[in-house]
């Protein structure tokens, strides 16, 4: 069975690097990997997506190895800005193309 | 531009109900996606419409159904409600073009949250 999973929740203090790993055992070969962020009352936001290798943005760094059955989401020097919950969106083929959110990781800064 | 718009912010209803939510999508934006989101399932893909079609679906009943309207406005609608249908329901648009792929950068709404009592 198709299992998109992260941990379930990780303590930072501002101005550390973040890593949030994503498992994603039966990924679509070609599709990306895309990770978001969601606070509280409020839809998902769009952070960065990749296919393969490393991508880097304003905000994030995202790391995929060559198997591509998990992906990292960096963030370097996090704020309390950043707390919040961040997931990971791939495409499994299991009969038909299906998004798979990952269970999410909630983040929790402190100063 | 506009964001995504989903209305209504707050439902309320009862089991046997049936309900009907809106998404309007960002303009231009021909792809629009379906999820429930509850604290125990996390998100989940329902479904998503492309110029009016439903094009990729996700592992619920067919209770849960939508369709989209030219404007690429579209419309979720969920019969017979059960108490486990409690949830927010969000709505994504995203720029996708036929025949590219579905994990296209998604732009959410705030969502629907519904309370079946």
């Amino acid at each position: 069975l198709a299992k998109t999973t992260q941990p379930i929740s990780m303590d930072s203090y501002e101005g550390q690097e973040v890593n949030i790993t994503c498992s994603h055992n039966n990924i679509a070969t070609n599709d990306y990997i895309t990770w978001y962020q969601q606070f509280p009352s409020q839809g998902p936001r769009f952070i960065i997506q990749g296919y393969k290798t490393k991508v880097t943005n304003e905000v994030a760094s995202l790391f995929i190895p060559a198997d591509r059955k998990s992906s990292t989401l960096s963030l370097p020097r996090v704020s309390l800005s950043d707390t919040a919950v961040y997931y990971c969106l791939v495409v499994i083929n299991n009969a038909g193309n299906m998004l798979t959110f990952g269970g999410g990781t909630r983040l929790m800064v402190k100063p | 531009k506009a964001g995504v718009t989903q209305t209504p912010r707050y439902l309320i209803k009862t089991r046997g109900q049936q309900v009907t939510l809106s998404c309007s999508p960002i303009s231009g934006h021909r792809s629009v996606s379906w999820y429930q989101q509850t604290p125990g399932q996390g998100l989940q893909f329902l479904f998503e419409y492309f110029s009016e079609t439903q094009r990729n679906k996700g592992n619920f009943p067919g209770r849960f159904s939508g369709r989209q309207f030219s404007n690429s406005r579209s419309e979720m609608n969920v019969s017979t409600l059960e108490l486990g249908d409690s949830a927010l329901y969000l709505c994504a648009s995203s720029p996708r073009r036929q025949g590219h792929s579905l994990n296209e950068k998604l732009f959410f709404g705030s969502g629907t949250q519904l309370s079946v009592l």
